[in-house]
């Protein structure tokens, strides 16, 4: 079935690099996602991958694709307070739903 | 520009009554429209899915029920809530067949079953 796990929790020092994992079980996914929740608000979009890629990076941002093991990462240079949020990880399928499945989310923490 | 508005922000509602929450999106024709729940310190559960007027998919047997009477308005419903219905509710949409786009988040409704 389909099913996408996270890690509960990070937390990282200011200036450090985060890295937030995923793995997900459905190899028919075509896209894959990260998006990030700040306290008390919706979810905001932060990146997407295409499943026939193996990286993509964006500002501060790169997330890697291991189809092979079905694992998602995000890792985020320079980590600033501000980004202290929870960040989820998303798969879609084919076809017209457009349906997302989430990971539970990662808490991460960044201590000054 | 494609705007997501979902009231009200937060709610407090005793055990047994009804509840009716309302999304809107602006800015798009026949988006696919979704209502997740995030309940306290766990990820997003999809309940329900709309690709079109009176379209309704149910993910989760609940206690809940959606209604799209509009292509810009998808409603989420109880007759009688019960505590555990308490949690974090966000609507969402996208466009179909564009999936890298992914979905765009309203700011979510905090709903308290006293």
């Amino acid at each position: 079935g389909e099913d996408v796990e996270q890690s509960l929790f990070l937390s990282v020092r200011e200036g450090d690099s985060s890295v937030i994992n995923c793995t997900y079980t459905d190899s028919s996914s075509t896209y894959l996602y990260w998006y990030k929740q700040e306290p008390g608000a919706g979810l905001q979009l932060l990146t997407y991958i295409f499943s026939n890629m193996d990286m993509k990076q964006d500002q501060r941002l790169t997330v890697l694709l291991n189809k092979k093991d079905k694992h998602l990462s995000l890792r985020i240079a320079d980590t600033q307070t501000g980004d202290s949020a929870i960040y989820f990880c998303a798969e879609s399928f084919s076809g017209n739903t457009g349906k997302l499945i989430f990971g539970q989310g990662t808490t991460l923490q960044v201590k000054p | 520009s494609q705007t997501i508005h979902q009231w009200p922000a937060t709610l407090v509602q005793p055990v047994g009554s009804p509840l009716s929450l309302e999304c809107t999106v602006e800015g798009t024709s026949n988006p696919n429209l979704y209502w997740y729940r995030q309940a306290a310190g766990r990820g997003l559960q999809l309940l329900f899915y709309s690709v079109g007027i009176g379209q309704i998919s149910s993910e989760v047997p609940q206690n809940l029920s959606a209604s799209r009477p509009q292509d810009r308005q998808f409603i989420l419903s109880s007759k009688k809530l019960l505590l555990s219905d308490s949690g974090f509710y966000l609507c969402a949409w996208s466009v179909p067949g564009t999936a890298n786009y992914g979905y765009t988040f309203g700011s979510g409704t905090r709903l308290t079953v006293v």
